[in-house]
């Protein structure tokens, strides 16, 4: 089993480059979510996929795109890279979305580590 | 909004010490779950334990015990007779439609 895989493992980008983070899960899970990492900070929502053909805003989205492509897909397109976007990214699954009821447990990648110069 | 502090930056122990990790959450909402996740120096994230808010009873697995008290909102987690295998970093998180996570606590068990 797979799990969730992310592409690609690790990326250094110049100011101003673009590129797209990918992340597929096998686990026929509805929801997704992409997240980032920085020290002192834990984790931080950037987006999430409730469903397939649904995304929403997390804490820290500017400067970010995602696309659902698929119930198995959601990518995560930086579209100008700034330094303050180097990070560890990871993509998750789960079940459900529910409000006040999600009993799902998050399947995290392996992270995406992104440095921007 | 909700929240999860963790309080506690970094703990170092000696091995066979125990070590308690504070988590203390904020939420309106009545029905929620609270999760810990560990992360090795390897960077993967390890789910440990989910509870949801209805259920206060403590929880222990094998070395592993957690103390849900909703009446002080917090939710701690304590490893009995470290291991260096424990050193990681560890997370406690808190949901109703997304997971929130703390700050992260750092654990080292030195040998």
């Amino acid at each position: 089993n797979a799990g969730v895989t992310q592409t690609p493992k690790f990326q250094v980008l110049k100011t101003g480059q673009s590129m797209t983070l990918q992340c597929a899960q096998d686990m026929n899970h509805n929801s997704m979510y992409w997240y980032r990492q920085d020290p002192g900070m834990g984790l931080r929502l950037i987006y999430y996929s409730a469903s397939e053909g649904t995304t929403d805003k997390g804490e820290v989205p500017n400067g970010y795109n995602v696309s659902r492509l698929n119930k198995r897909e959601f990518s995560l397109r930086l579209e100008s890279a700034a330094p303050s976007q180097t990070s560890v990214y990871f993509c998750a699954s789960s079940e459900a979305l529910g409000g006040g009821a999600n009993t799902g447990e998050l399947f995290f990648g392996e992270g995406s580590r992104l440095t921007v110069l | 909004a909700q929240k999860v502090t963790q309080a506690q930056t970094e703990i170092s122990v000696v091995e066979k010490e125990d070590v308690t990790l504070d988590c203390v959450y904020e939420t309106r909402d009545t029905t929620y779950y609270l999760f810990w996740y560990k992360q090795p120096p390897s960077g993967e994230l390890v789910f440990l334990i989910r509870r949801n808010s209805f259920d206060e009873q403590n929880e222990i697995s094998g070395r592993y015990s957690w103390n849900f008290q909703k009446s002080t909102s917090s939710f701690n987690f304590t490893i009995t007779a470290s291991q260096v295998v424990d050193s990681a970093v560890y997370f406690c998180a808190l949901t109703d439609y997304k997971l929130s996570f703390g700050a992260g606590t750092t654990v080292t068990v030195r040998a």
